[in-house]
């Protein structure tokens, strides 16, 4: 079985400064899709970037980027020029690719809380 | 709009009673998931289904039951079996065949049984 280990449960940064979040993982597989999803305090899930483990380069969406390291294991999420808005709970997720085309369901982390200082 | 409603936002209920997460989508999306989030937990998957009339367990099925007669709907029933049905509650759907489409999510209902 996958597990998804996130080691910050609180990080807190400055607006317009950069943060980084942890997030490592453990799996035998080869083929597996990454996901970071954020969680306002409206509770709805909102899915912030992906990564797909057969890429090397690195997933970017705007001022979200991912520094993925297959071999370590490891897929931290990189928010440049923090704003007030991105203050929420931050998720990682790791997917299975499968053999069956993969629509299993997602292995989440416990989430770290992101305050952002104005 | 095109998304996952998922109904009451919020809901109450009394040990010892089964009750029923509505969850329907117009995404028109194969696959469909339940998942629990409790206090600073991620989210845990219940159960899952790829195509209609099929479903299976996820990570914490017990004292879970779904059902998957329709596309569009997946409710959840929570039975008296479940010894803390006390979480919050998320439907998810997505394309079927390629894991690499995330799954949407909905807002999530937050039962409560005293």
């Amino acid at each position: 079985a996958q597990t998804v280990t996130q080691s910050q449960p609180e990080m807190s940064v400055q607006e317009a400064e950069t943060v980084t979040l942890s997030c490592t993982y453990d799996t035998s597989e080869s083929d597996y899709y990454l996901f970071w999803y954020k969680q306002p305090p409206s509770r709805q899930m909102i899915l912030v970037i992906r990564q797909e483990a057969y890429k090397q380069q690195n997933a970017t969406e705007n001022r979200f980027s991912v520094n993925f390291q297959k071999a370590a294991k490891s897929f931290s999420l990189k928010i440049s020029d923090s704003q007030l808005g991105d203050a929420a709970m931050y998720f990682c997720a790791y997917r299975s690719a499968g053999s069956g085309g993969g629509a299993d369901g997602l292995t989440f982390g416990k989430g770290t809380h992101l305050i952002i200082q104005p | 709009d095109g998304g996952i409603t998922q109904s009451p936002k919020y809901l109450f209920r009394k040990e010892g009673q089964n009750v029923t997460l509505s969850c329907e989508q117009n995404l028109n999306h194969d696959a469909m998931y339940w998942y629990r989030q409790d206090p600073g937990q991620g989210l845990r998957l219940i159960y899952y289904s790829q195509i209609v009339n099929d479903f299976q367990k996820g990570d914490i099925a017990e004292g879970y039951s779904v059902s998957r007669e329709k596309k569009e709907s997946f409710p959840l029933t929570v039975t008296s079996a479940q010894k803390n049905p006390t979480a919050f509650y998320l439907c998810a759907s997505s394309r079927y065949r390629d894991s690499s489409y995330e799954q949407y999510f909905g807002p999530g209902t937050r039962l409560t049984v005293t």
